[in-house]
């Protein structure tokens, strides 16, 4: 089946630093990649939509500026968290949805957790 | 706007089947999903199924789909204890199923 792949799987960085977080779809193309954050004991929250190639779509109340996507090729999304403080750590996921195919399914990441001390 | 509801815990018996049940509020789903979630670890896709489908069968899992009353349910057949884990249902819409919902997930514990 589609594997996709997060990296690093879990990083711990000081208040005020950035993180990269990456997503790639290893053995499938991928015109759109999703951004989720899960809170303990919580469901997945969308944080943002990135197609390749465009600008993201980021859901209401996530900041853009703090939450920057790139989505530089169609095996590739990335997560930058600037100035990052100790709420934003939590368990980043992303998923990839295949382009083209018969289905319209979602394949996840195994997720990246961020610990900000 | 959409929502999709799950129960938070289920225990059942090792040997048993497992029940889990979703209900969705968006008539214009394309697909539902089961995805299953290990401690520490990301999704899973179990299953899924189109939403002009009634019922899908893979080995010990059965999904039913009650398009009527929006409501979608998982069974496991014959629960083991690799089981235990975090079951959320999805739906996605839109005119390519390009918007995601998940459930609030529910925690399946198999006692032995």
């Amino acid at each position: 089946g589609a594997v996709v792949s997060q990296h690093p799987s879990r990083v711990i960085c000081k208040s005020g630093t950035s993180v990269k977080i990456e997503c790639r779809s290893l053995d499938f193309q991928a015109t759109t990649m999703f951004w989720y954050r899960q809170f303990p004991k919580q469901s997945l929250m969308l944080m943002a939509t990135s197609n390749e190639g465009s600008k993201a779509t980021y859901e209401q109340g996530v900041e853009k500026d703090k939450f920057l996507i790139n989505h530089a090729s169609l095996t590739l999304s990335t997560l930058t968290v600037t100035s990052a403080h100790p709420e934003d750590s939590s368990f980043y996921i992303c998923s990839a949805r295949a382009s083209g195919g018969p289905g319209l399914e979602q394949y996840f990441g195994p997720g990246t957790r961020l610990t900000v001390t | 706007g959409e929502d999709v509801e799950q129960s938070l815990f289920l225990s059942v018996r090792e040997g048993d089947s497992s029940v889990i049940n979703c209900t969705y509020t968006d008539s214009s789903s394309t697909y539902l999903y089961w995805y299953k979630q290990e401690p520490g670890a990301g999704l899973q896709l179990l299953t899924y199924i189109f939403s002009n489908m009634d019922m899908k069968q893979d080995q010990r899992l059965t999904v039913l789909l009650n398009k009527k009353d929006k409501h979608l349910s998982l069974r496991i057949a014959d629960t083991q204890t690799g089981d235990s884990a975090i079951y959320f249902c999805a739906e996605s819409f839109g005119n390519y199923g390009q918007n995601f919902v998940f459930g609030p997930g529910t925690r399946l514990s198999v006692l032995p």
